[in-house]
């Protein structure tokens, strides 16, 4: 089944440590969106590639990064992680341009829970 | 400001009809969808419904959507256990980039 994969399911670092989240997708979608949820609040988005262009949301924080080295996978780097920074975040796809609304729709991944210690 | 509410919480008995509203703000939103969301887990699309339709039907969830109000509903009929979780309503407000604004979301509780 074509679907958004998101690895791992659940990371545990250190305050200030490099962290590295991944998604890819088997359902050759456009674009690739990351966003951050945090507990009891709804998803917010940080960024997305739509094709190899990155948009960044005016309000993302420098110390997350994103890198899209082709049209599976796209990742979430986070520089220095803060407590702060403990959230669930979500992949998810979509292919814009398509001549299907349910194409267009975003697709989402199960998710990577990120603990900050 | 672009902002989408939602009731926090419905609580329901197990086989009765369960009715979670949303109000949106960008009267030009082309699509707005439903997620459920279980614990721990993703986002999972229910529906969507386009802004020229006043009424969707999908199995047991029935979309109505009042334009002239910015109102969303979401009716689920014969309410499972299954189906407690948080539902996001979401408005697609940029169709440059497909980008959704969500709502605060709802926590439906299905009581046996």
């Amino acid at each position: 089944d074509a679907m958004v994969i998101q690895n791992p399911r659940y990371q545990v670092t250190q305050f200030g440590k490099p962290v590295t989240l991944s998604c890819s997708q088997t359902l050759n979608h456009n674009v690739m969106y990351w966003y951050q949820q945090k507990s009891s609040q709804a998803p917010k988005l940080l960024f997305h590639y739509y094709d190899k262009d990155f948009n960044n949301e005016a309000d993302t924080p420098d110390n997350f990064q994103s890198r899209r080295p082709n049209t599976s996978f796209c990742f979430l780097d986070i520089r220095s992680p803060g407590l702060g920074d403990a959230a669930m975040y979500l992949c998810a796809t979509s292919g814009l341009g398509s001549t299907s609304p349910f194409q267009e729709t975003q697709y989402f991944g199960p998710g990577t829970r990120l603990l900050v210690l | 400001g672009e902002d989408v509410e939602q009731s926090l919480f419905l609580s329901v008995r197990e086989g009765d009809s369960s009715v979670i509203n949303c109000t949106y703000t960008d009267s030009s939103s082309t699509y707005l969808y439903w997620y459920k969301q279980e614990p721990g887990a993703g986002l999972q699309l229910l529906t969507y419904i386009f802004s020229n339709m006043d009424m969707k039907q999908d199995q047991r969830l029935t979309v109505l959507l009042n334009k002239k109000d910015k109102h969303l509903s979401l009716r689920i009929a014969d309410t499972q256990t299954g189906d407690s979780a948080i539902y996001f309503c979401a408005e697609r407000y940029d169709g440059a980039t497909n980008k959704l604004i969500f709502g605060t979301g709802t926590l439906l509780a299905v009581q046996p």
